[in-house]
């Protein structure tokens, strides 16, 4: 079974440009979280979608949003970037049926120069 | 969800149990405790959960004070591949249940 893929695996940018992200979850899954990992900093969580909706958020400006399309799979979107953006960024993907253990990607380490 | 406080740090002997300590004071009755641990520019990945009883896997073994205050992971044989960050989370278990916030975690060592 094919685990979170996640791509691009690397991706650099310059300020005020727009950076997309894309998350595949495993396949069953309909949650979908992402985080921010900046270098030498603990997760930061991002954004959380399931069923197709927006189901929470956590502390980032607007400029940071994203979907999730009707098969699970997700893009963020991050638009004006800058500097400070550069990251890695994780996607989660999670069974409504399974007691809450999420199941990472490798991540897509975004460089914004 | 519940605060969890972990040392920052630990060092471990290769072959040797690395026991890492977890403090969730505040932990509710319906919280459980995860543990996730992240290797190097790695996703993290799940390792274990518990409600009140240990629980024990093919990676790791849990174990929950009666009190349920704090708990303890064990790698019963420590490898040099098991040097990561490891996050202890305490939150409400089921499928409608929000976004885990990890913490700083302990970051483990290895050394042959």
């Amino acid at each position: 079974e094919a685990g979170v893929t996640q791509s691009p695996t690397h991706l650099i940018k310059t300020r005020g440009q727009q950076a997309t992200l894309r998350c595949s979850p495993i396949s069953g899954h309909t949650s979908v979280y992402w985080y921010q990992q900046a270098l030498g900093l603990g997760l930061q969580f991002l954004l959380w979608y399931d069923e197709g909706e927006e189901r929470n958020r956590g502390n980032f400006p607007p400029r940071f949003s994203g979907r999730q399309f009707p098969n699970y799979s997700s893009e963020l979107n991050v638009n004006a970037l800058e500097l400070e953006d550069s990251a890695l960024y994780l996607c989660a993907s999670r069974s409504f049926a399974n007691t809450g253990e999420l199941f990472f990607g490798e991540g897509s380490r975004l460089t914004v120069l | 969800d519940a605060k969890t406080t972990q040392p920052p740090s630990m060092d471990c002997a290769e072959g040797r149990a690395a026991n890492l300590p977890c403090n969730h004071s505040t932990i509710s009755g319906n919280e459980y405790v995860y543990w996730y641990r992240q290797i190097h520019s790695q996703g993290p990945q799940y390792i274990i959960h518990g409600l009140k009883n240990n629980e024990t896997n093919e990676m790791a073994s849990l174990i929950i004070t009666e009190d349920r205050k704090s708990s303890t992971l064990i790698l019963p044989h420590a490898t040099l591949r098991d040097t990561a960050v490891y996050y202890c989370i305490v939150r409400v278990s089921g499928g409608s249940q929000g976004n885990l916030i990890f913490g700083k975690g302990t970051k483990l060592s290895v050394k042959p």
